[in-house]
């Protein structure tokens, strides 16, 4: 299985609600990603987490929140957002990160802030 | 900063055509380089992953070639079909840089 699952598929939200983007995986892998993506841009990075623990947030804005409850799960909670953060948010896991092992993504989270 | 370049941007092909992307990176310090496939509106799925270590790998129609020490890649598409219509993105990983820097990606279609 080299499965790694994004919940929802699609999200519409306003600019004042809160909400959370769910990713998992049964891989047995220790670093999780988020990435985003634009149209026609490629995947930018905005945070992994190694063993559970983050460590690394590529500078993103406070009303991204990840939070990685076990080894298996990995959220992204969201509130406050603007319009231009409207994308497709990705989810990726691998066996360790930096370990030169292939990176597994999910079909990703489509988000509109309206 | 690692760089890495795809070219063409863009690319149409007849089926049946055999056919080459090219993607190039500015340090060669890398672990690996992975080319990903993405349909529009989906994730990436990865096709090739080569280690530094390796010149190639293979897997079906597909074919990518390695040259660490000139900062090249190539993925051959043997005998093109409409169904591999979708962006093609190369990735490299290497120490230094925190996970997968990625090129802009190649759109190929492949028309029947």
């Amino acid at each position: 299985d080299t499965e790694v699952t994004q919940t929802p598929k699609h999200l519409v939200m306003g600019m004042t609600n809160k909400k959370s983007l769910k990713c998992e995986q049964h891989m047995g892998h220790r670093a999780m990603y988020w990435y985003k993506q634009k149209a026609k841009k490629p995947p930018e990075l905005m945070f992994v987490y190694s063993y559970e623990k983050l460590s690394i947030n590529e500078s993103v804005p406070s009303r991204f929140s990840p939070e990685c409850p076990n080894s298996s799960l990995l959220n992204l909670h969201l509130h406050a957002l603007q319009p231009e953060d409207s994308a497709l948010y990705l989810c990726a896991s691998s066996s360790n990160q930096g370990s030169g092992n292939t990176i597994y993504f999910g079909e990703g989270s489509w988000l509109t802030v309206v | 900063k690692q760089e890495v370049t795809q070219i063409p941007a863009a690319l149409s092909v007849p089926e049946g055509e055999n056919l080459v992307l090219n993607c190039s990176f500015t340090d060669s310090a890398i672990y690996n380089l992975q080319w990903f496939r993405q349909d529009p509106g989906k994730g990436l799925t990865s096709l090739l992953l080569i280690q530094s270590s390796q010149r190639e790998q293979t897997s079906g129609r597909l074919n990518a070639s390695l040259d660490k020490s000139s900062g090249r890649s190539t993925l051959y598409i043997a005998a093109s079909q409409p169904g591999d219509s979708a962006t093609y993105l190369c990735a490299v990983e290497g120490p230094g840089y925190s996970t997968l820097t990625f090129g802009k990606g190649t759109m190929l279609l492949v028309s029947p």
